[in-house]
């Protein structure tokens, strides 16, 4: 069973730019996630989709960053303008419809760097 | 809110050695907790869980107890091995949620 992909793996932009990532979840999954991690620290949520409506965006920066997942399957996090804070991964992850156990399969992160 | 304590990093043991990697959490309820790993080079994979008070998750001779009354999940192994040299997250997901609450994790470093 293919896992979740995630393109590109590394991107290097300039503050004030933009840049998207894009996410195809594990086959069958209804939820898909996108977390930002900082180095050093753990993951931290951003938005949660259901099927193609938006579950959890309360930790998301709406004044620059922005996600779809219009047909409810691939997924697009797009941050417009960049800021050096925003130096990262993202990681992407999917899980099947909703459960009590919960289980995410994560994938490989887009490591961005905004100099 | 919701928030995840790990115990500070980094960790490093000779191989064979015991390993206890402290976790605590804040959450109203009662929440699912996870143990997720990080190898060198690739995603975050699930550990082990536990989602009610008292379950033991277990898994490649991990184990952690959910623990209600401290609030507490801490990962134990009794013999570790080089190959788990990686970065070891608590998570918890709250009652009646699907996402996840991460700690800020645990670099462990196993030398030969």
């Amino acid at each position: 069973e293919a896992g979740v992909a995630q393109s590109p793996r590394y991107k290097i932009i300039e503050k004030r730019q933009s840049v998207a990532f894009w996410c195809n979840p594990i086959s069958g999954h209804a939820t898909l996630y996108w977390y930002q991690q900082i180095l050093g620290q753990g993951p931290k949520l951003l938005i949660q989709f259901q099927n193609n409506g938006v579950v959890d965006d309360s930790q998301l920066p709406k004044d620059r960053f922005s996600a779809e997942r219009l047909k409810g399957v691939d997924s697009t996090l797009k941050i417009q303008p960049a800021k050096l804070e925003d130096s990262a991964v993202y990681l992407c992850a999917s899980s099947p419809s909703a459960g009590v156990y919960n289980e995410q399969f994560f994938g490989p992160g887009t490591r961005l760097t905004v100099l | 809110g919701d928030s995840v304590t790990q115990m500070e990093g980094p960790v490093t043991l000779s191989e064979e050695a015991f390993l206890t990697i402290n976790c605590t959490y804040t959450a109203t309820g009662y929440p699912s907790l996870f143990w997720y790993v990080q190898y060198p080079g690739e995603g975050l994979q699930l550990l082990l869980k536990a989602t009610k008070a008292d379950d033991k998750g277990s898994n490649k001779g991990f184990e952690a107890t959910y623990r209600k009354e401290t609030t507490s999940f801490h990962l134990e192994k009794g013999s570790v091995q080089v190959s788990d040299s990686a970065v070891y997250f608590c998570a918890l997901s709250p009652q009646g949620a699907q996402k996840l609450v991460f700690g800020q994790g645990t670099r462990l470093t196993i030398n030969p």
